[in-house]
């Protein structure tokens, strides 16, 4: 069965400084593999997917992440951080377009100023 | 504009009294999908729907029931709630023969007490 962990559920950077949070997937074959995020009192919004188009995914709010299959991960990293980004980021995991999308436990980022 | 509702956005209720949770999209996915979202535990999938007229099981059936009439609604039944269901609830849906990513509502709060 496809898992997938988030290593560390408090997350706190500051302001300006590198954004990075972790994620790896269990999975027999390449997924789809996504990160959302969720702002408070709010749904799950879509920063990024991969879709085997290219290891590397810029998404939306200057966020990327790197696919790495070696190491089964899909770590979403931002250059420099804004007080804006702090929310609960998701990575998800579908096997198939069919498939249900499974969810990491999250990671609360906290921006300081 | 492309989105999931669902309502209602706050609900307090009493153990036992039957409840319904609406959800409604307009983007013609076939795809739709109940999570509740849990503190450390991410997004469990409840219950899902490939098409009108087909539903199944996701992670954590328990005490739930859904029905899919037309493929714009997925309302989710909570016919004797308990304590446990407490929880925040996610409507979902996508296109189920691509990799789309998953479109989410703005998420019901239960209560049961």
């Amino acid at each position: 069965a496809q898992s997938v962990t988030q290593l560390g559920s408090h997350v706190s950077v500051s302001e300006g400084a590198l954004v990075l949070l972790r994620c790896n997937y269990s999975s027999s074959v390449p997924p789809y593999l996504f990160w959302y995020v969720q702002y408070p009192n709010q749904g799950l919004q879509l920063l990024l997917k991969y879709t085997s188009a290219a290891t590397l995914v810029k998404g939306i709010n200057g966020f990327e992440a790197e696919f790495k299959k070696s190491e089964t991960s899909f770590h979403l990293t931002k250059p420099s951080a804004h007080m804006s980004d702090a929310a609960e980021y998701f990575c998800a995991v579908r096997k198939t377009s069919y498939d249900k999308v499974i969810f990491g436990p999250g990671t609360s980022l906290s921006v300081i100023p | 504009e492309a989105q999931v509702t669902q309502n209602p956005r706050y609900l307090i209720t009493v153990t036992g009294k039957k409840l319904t949770v609406t959800c409604s999209q307009n983007m013609n996915h076939e795809y739709m999908s109940w999570y509740r979202q849990d503190p450390g535990l991410g997004l469990r999938q409840i219950y899902y729907s490939m098409n009108v007229e087909v539903t199944d099981k996701g992670d954590v059936p328990e005490g739930y029931k859904v029905s899919r009439k037309e493929k714009r609604n997925f309302p989710l039944i909570l016919e004797s709630p308990s304590p446990n269901q407490t929880s925040l609830y996610f409507c979902a849906s996508s296109f189920g023969r691509t990799n789309t990513e998953a479109f989410f509502g703005q998420g019901t709060r239960l209560t049961v007490v």
